[in-house]
């Protein structure tokens, strides 16, 4: 397993076209997080997946961002009708929580992120 | 709603010196607080993880402390290398299972 893997790298797209990031976690993790980074600031929290299921999304994922995992593995997270906004790091995270009590058993592994630029 | 603070901002030692970096959270209740690093234009790379029953965690030059009820954890680094220079993020994770984030310290090793 060669940790977590995000495609592509880099995107660079005209506004107002969609786009679609993968992410690939640590097989055996079962949560995956998904975070927007601009430039001098930290990760902000977008959405995550506990297996297949969507458990929580953020303020910041509008209605032109939706995320999936089917399955409980990769995951794919799409922007329709980009706008400049979006320009931003995108990172995947995944961990391995306990199936008794959620407890973390591992820490966050981070994917080296896809770098989003809209023109 | 919980809040990461990291101070300083921006930090530029000498190389070979010892140096702290610190990370303050408003919300006591956390499950764990984790480290990284971040090279320019790169992901993350989990340097320490320190769970809320622990007070601190080493390795290598690294090492890190966590005092939960007060809200703090500092990162030191010991016989600072030019390698060394990067964005080092404080993270908490809390009941609610997202990590929030501080907006990191940059920090330059001068050679």
């Amino acid at each position: 397993d060669t940790g977590v893997s995000q495609n592509p790298r880099h995107k660079i797209t005209k506004r107002g076209q969609n786009v679609t990031f993968r992410c690939d976690p640590i097989s055996e993790h079962n949560r995956l997080y998904w975070y927007r980074q601009t430039l001098g600031q930290g990760p902000e929290f977008l959405t995550y997946f506990q297996n297949e299921a969507q458990l929580e999304k953020s303020r910041l994922l509008s209605d032109r961002f939706s995320a999936e995992r089917p399955k409980g593995s990769f995951s794919t997270l799409e922007i329709q009708r980009t706008e400049q906004g979006d320009s931003a790091m995108y990172l995947c995270a995944s961990s391995l929580v306990s199936r008794r009590d959620s407890s973390l058993l591992y820490g966050y592994t981070f994917g080296s992120g896809t770098r989003l630029t809209v023109v | 709603k919980q809040e990461v603070t990291q101070i300083p901002a921006a930090l530029s030692v000498p190389e070979g010196e010892n140096l702290v970096l610190n990370c303050s959270f408003t919300d006591s209740a956390i499950y764990n607080l984790q480290w990284f690093r971040q090279d320019p234009g790169k992901g993350l790379t989990s340097l320490l993880l320190i769970q809320s029953s622990q007070r601190e965690q080493t390795s290598g030059r690294l090492n890190a402390s966590l005092d939960k009820s007060s809200g703090r954890s500092t990162l030191y680094i010991a016989a600072s290398q030019p390698g060394d220079s990067a964005t080092y993020l404080c993270a908490v994770m809390g009941r609610d299972d997202k990590i929030i984030f501080g907006k990191g310290t940059r920090l330059h090793i001068l050679p």
